[in-house]
């Protein structure tokens, strides 16, 4: 009975490399949130993906971070040339279904550190 | 703009007490109200929730009231126990097909 998983669970990144982030839904899941934790907040929403398409990333960063959720595999966050200011954790949610937005099972985080 | 935030950044009680935690919120079209309870270094687990047209819903030893006219949600759980010790947010599902919109947390401590 696997939950939502993410890979890795840590990740330590120089400034000026890249990040790539790892969502698997739950099984029978196939939209997928990301959210992003800054220390002692809340999160944030950062974009919805069902697979192959993206529905909404009104949070997302207008540069360096994109996200796909493939027909095979994977949700992928991929940062770009990562700063000290994404230092963050990033969890990845899925939904059965897009009528069920409430409904959310979270993974247990990446937690990202620009060094 | 909408957002959901709590009252309290801390929350310290006896084992075996009552915790109330409450959450005010500012969408008055909401559909869904939910409760999540955090552990350190772990990803938020779904406690509770509940409808806009519901005012209260019982769990297992946790209850959540909803308060339309003022805006307030509110936690409680009975006779809190040391594992019970997390962060708890609340989140509100503004419409189906978009995303949580998370408060601040409120960080419960237990004591025994």
């Amino acid at each position: 009975n696997a939950g939502v998983m993410q890979n890795p669970r840590h990740l330590v990144r120089r400034r000026g490399q890249e990040a790539r982030l790892r969502c698997s839904p739950m099984k029978g899941h196939s939209h997928v949130y990301w959210y992003r934790q800054l220390p002692e907040e809340g999160l944030k929403f950062m974009v919805y993906l069902q697979k192959e398409n993206i529905i909404d990333e009104s949070g997302m960063p207008k540069e360096r971070f994109s996200a796909e959720f493939p027909k095979e595999g994977p949700s992928i966050l991929r940062i770009q040339q990562v700063v000290r200011g994404d230092s963050a954790a990033y969890f990845c949610a899925s939904s059965p279904r897009r009528d069920r937005s409430y409904e959310q099972y979270f993974g247990p985080g990446t937690r990202l550190t620009v060094t | 703009g909408e957002s959901v935030g709590l009252h309290l950044p801390t929350l310290s009680v006896q084992e075996g007490d009552n915790s109330i935690i409450n959450c005010a919120y500012s969408n008055s079209a909401s559909d869904y109200f939910i409760w999540y309870k955090q552990e350190s270094g772990k990803g938020p687990q779904f406690i509770i929730d509940i409808r806009s047209n519901m005012d209260k819903r019982q769990g297992q030893r946790v209850t959540v009231l909803l308060n339309k006219t003022v805006k307030h949600l509110s936690l409680q759980i009975a006779a809190t126990q040391p594992g019970d010790s997390a962060v708890y947010f609340c989140a509100e599902n503004s419409k189906a097909g978009t995303a949580l919109i998370f408060g601040k947390g409120t960080t419960l401590s237990v004591s025994s």
